[in-house]
């Protein structure tokens, strides 16, 4: 079956602007998460999913960070007033809240701000 | 808050060896932990999920252990290819109701023909 997808690929923008990153998960899998890679700093969660309960947002690192997921599926990231330490690849996974909890991950959204 | 440690950072190798990666954790109240591949530019494919109550898992010519008590897992890779090369990366999460991932830095990996 099809994996996770992500939109765009990749992503230019200029300081200041807003971005909008878009993540649709394997189908049927109820949680849902965003991590962020930067250079040199490894990979780091944002923020999770599960179900229909309350996001954790514990890791999104500013209030210019937000995501919604719509229907119980796609999710959005947006990102306010980019700034060039945003610079990064987004990348979402999904899994399934039975058996072992494995998560798949998408190809990611490497996003650019100059 | 939990830690992940790789080591070494990265690795060169000829084509054919054995080797192993390492990865420790400072919280062994772990629920299960992956083991991924990212190549350049790509994202992440998972290559072992070992569950806590698991000792090791196997694919292919890889094989996955997990010391949950002293906080410790290893990636063996037989018979090196040039097509492993990649960066590993391990992860841990800490159970069912908290299933997000912290990941080491990753191991950076070369294997020459």
């Amino acid at each position: 079956g099809a994996g996770v997808s992500q939109s765009p690929s990749n992503k230019v923008t200029e300081k200041g602007k807003d971005v909008e990153l878009r993540c649709d998960p394997i189908s049927g899998h109820t949680a849902l998460y965003w991590y962020r890679q930067s250079l040199g700093q490894g990979l780091e969660f944002l923020i999770y999913f599960q179900g229909n309960s309350a996001p954790d947002k514990s890791g999104l690192p500013s209030d210019r960070f937000s995501a919604e997921r719509t229907g119980g599926s796609v999710s959005t990231l947006t990102i306010q007033r980019t700034q060039q330490e945003d610079s990064a690849v987004y990348l979402c996974a999904s899994s399934s809240l039975t058996g072992i909890y494995e998560q798949y991950f998408g190809p990611g959204t490497r996003l650019t701000v100059t | 808050k939990q830690e992940v440690t790789q080591i070494p950072a990265a690795l060169s190798v000829p084509e054919g060896e054995n080797l192993v990666l390492n990865c420790s954790f400072t919280d062994s109240a772990i629920y299960n932990l992956q083991w991924f591949r990212q190549d350049p530019g790509k994202g992440l494919t998972s290559l072992l999920l070992i569950q806590s109550s698991q000792r090791e898992q196997t694919s292919g010519r890889l094989n996955a252990s997990l010391d949950k008590s002293s906080g410790r897992s290893t990636l063996y890779i037989a018979a090196s290819q040039p097509g492993d090369s990649a960066t590993y990366l391990c992860a841990v999460s800490q159970g069912p109701g908290y299933s997000t991932l912290t990941f080491g830095k990753g191991t950076m990996l070369l294997v020459s023909p």
